[in-house]
């Protein structure tokens, strides 16, 4: 079954650090990548997404992700934090359905907390 | 571009009542929507996928009598909560599929059901 695990719950960083979310996936087929941030009671903004072909992908908002097929992983990083990124980070791999690939199966999420 | 609207954003209403959420894609048509549900501190949960001019599709364990579902046009889909229950309060978020296989989400809208 398709899965993604986000391992860290709660991560804080300083601001102007370097950030790395973590995100795993298990999918049998190519999958489609997603990363999506969340601030508190809104919807959600995709960040970048990866289909095919080079496997760092860039977004807004200075982010990047690199997808690692060996290692079954999209990890999200941005070189340089500002206190605004602060927010819930979702990862996403989307699944057959009907013949497309939309249906979404997230992770349980990471908040990222930013220190002064 | 992209861009997904819902309405209302919050509503309150009594026990036994229904409400009706709406949900717009702005600039551009989406055959299919989706509508999630979100507890909080945790992630998504898929309710249902509405597909325009049929009927939508459930998610297993959730009851499509109690959540109705109607995708008219390519630009809005609804999801009535039927005789809504304290335990339907929650935050409703629906997202629109674009032709580039992406979802694109609304705000949310926060249900509180007294």
């Amino acid at each position: 079954a398709q899965s993604v695990t986000q391992p860290d719950i709660h991560i804080t960083v300083s601001e102007g650090a370097s950030l790395e979310l973590r995100c795993n996936y298990s999918y049998g087929a190519t999958p489609y990548l997603f990363w999506y941030v969340q601030s508190p009671g809104q919807g959600l903004q995709l960040l970048l997404k990866y289909f095919s072909g080079d496997t760092l992908v860039q977004g807004i908002k200075g982010f990047e992700a690199e997808f690692k097929r060996s290692q079954s992983s999209f990890n999200l990083r941005k070189p340089s934090v500002h206190w605004s990124d602060a927010a819930e980070y979702f990862c996403a791999v989307g699944t057959l359905y009907g013949g497309a690939t939309n249906k979404l199966i997230f992770g349980t999420g990471t908040l990222l907390a930013v220190q002064p | 571009g992209a861009v997904v609207s819902q309405h209302p954003s919050w509503v309150i209403c009594k026990s036994g009542t229904s409400v009706k959420i709406e949900c717009r894609s702005l600039d551009f048509q989406a055959t299919t929507m989706f509508w999630y549900r979100q507890f909080p501190k945790q992630s998504l949960m898929l309710m249902a996928t509405s597909n325009e001019g049929s009927k939508a599709t459930y998610e297993q364990g959730v009851e499509k009598d109690k959540f109705l579902i109607n995708h008219a046009s390519l630009t809005l889909s609804t999801l009535t909560v039927t005789s809504a229950h304290p335990e339907d309060s929650s935050f409703y978020i629906c997202s629109a599929l674009t032709m580039t296989e992406t979802q694109y989400f609304g705000p949310g809208t926060r249900l509180l059901v007294l």
